[in-house]
């Protein structure tokens, strides 16, 4: 197994353009999750799937965020009419939750987004 | 809601000496604690973790935590540091179903390591 993969590594966009990340999971887990970090920051909780299932949203994100998980494989997180405040780095990781046995979340190495 | 608190921004420690993040956390029951390290421009490794139990957990590259419910903390330890322990280390709280993956994670402690 080769871990949360995420694509891509670093993404610089012109403010107003529209951006798509991708997330593979840790095969055999079933929950995905989100998580923006900006400059001196923890990780912040954006949203979550199990399965193909979104299940929880944060407030942090906004209309212009759209997250997918179409066959509870890999998900794509994108941003529509960037602005410079989406700056940051993006996470995502997995889990897996099934009765009896849980595992804690792993993280992919992230996308880190700049928008000019 | 939950929340953690990491009072020490930044720590700098000499390479061999002991080491002592802290760590204090906010939630109404019996929380998962975390702890996890950045290297710059890196995910989150998984150093260590506590969901119930003995309240001393050992971990990875030989880091242990201690959690001691009287002072919601959660502090990391190790006993002799070494050059390569320098990054960012955060702590999170997990809770609920959701909570090995839904994380409150506090803003990070960086450790730089002298030689």
């Amino acid at each position: 197994d080769t871990g949360v993969s995420q694509d891509p590594r670093h993404k610089i966009t012109k403010r107003g353009q529209n951006v798509t990340f991708r997330c593979d999971p840790i095969s055999e887990h079933n929950r995905l999750y989100w998580y923006r970090q900006t400059l001196g920051q923890g990780p912040e909780f954006l949203t979550y799937f199990q399965n193909e299932a979104q299940l929880e949203k944060s407030r942090l994100l906004s209309d212009r965020f759209s997250a997918e998980r179409p066959k509870g494989s890999f998900s794509t997180l994108e941003i529509q009419r960037t602005e410079q405040g989406d700056s940051a780095m993006y996470l995502c990781a997995s889990s897996s939750r099934r009765a009896g046995q849980n595992t804690e979340a792993f993280f992919g190495q992230g996308t880190r987004l700049t928008v000019v | 809601a939950q929340s953690v608190t990491q009072p020490d921004i930044h720590i700098t420690v000499s390479e061999g000496a002991s080491l002592e993040l802290r760590c204090n956390y906010s939630y109404g029951a019996t929380p998962y604690l975390f702890w996890y390290v950045q290297s710059p421009g890196q995910g989150l490794q998984l150093l260590l973790k506590y969901f119930s139990g003995d309240t001393l957990v050992q971990g990875i590259k030989g880091f242990e935590a201690e959690f001691k419910r009287s002072q919601s903390s959660f502090n990391l330890r190790k006993p002799s540091v070494h050059w390569s322990d320098a990054a960012e280390y955060f702590c999170a709280v997990g809770a609920g179903g959701t909570s090995y993956g839904k994380l409150t994670f506090g803003q990070g402690t960086i450790l730089t390591v002298h030689p």
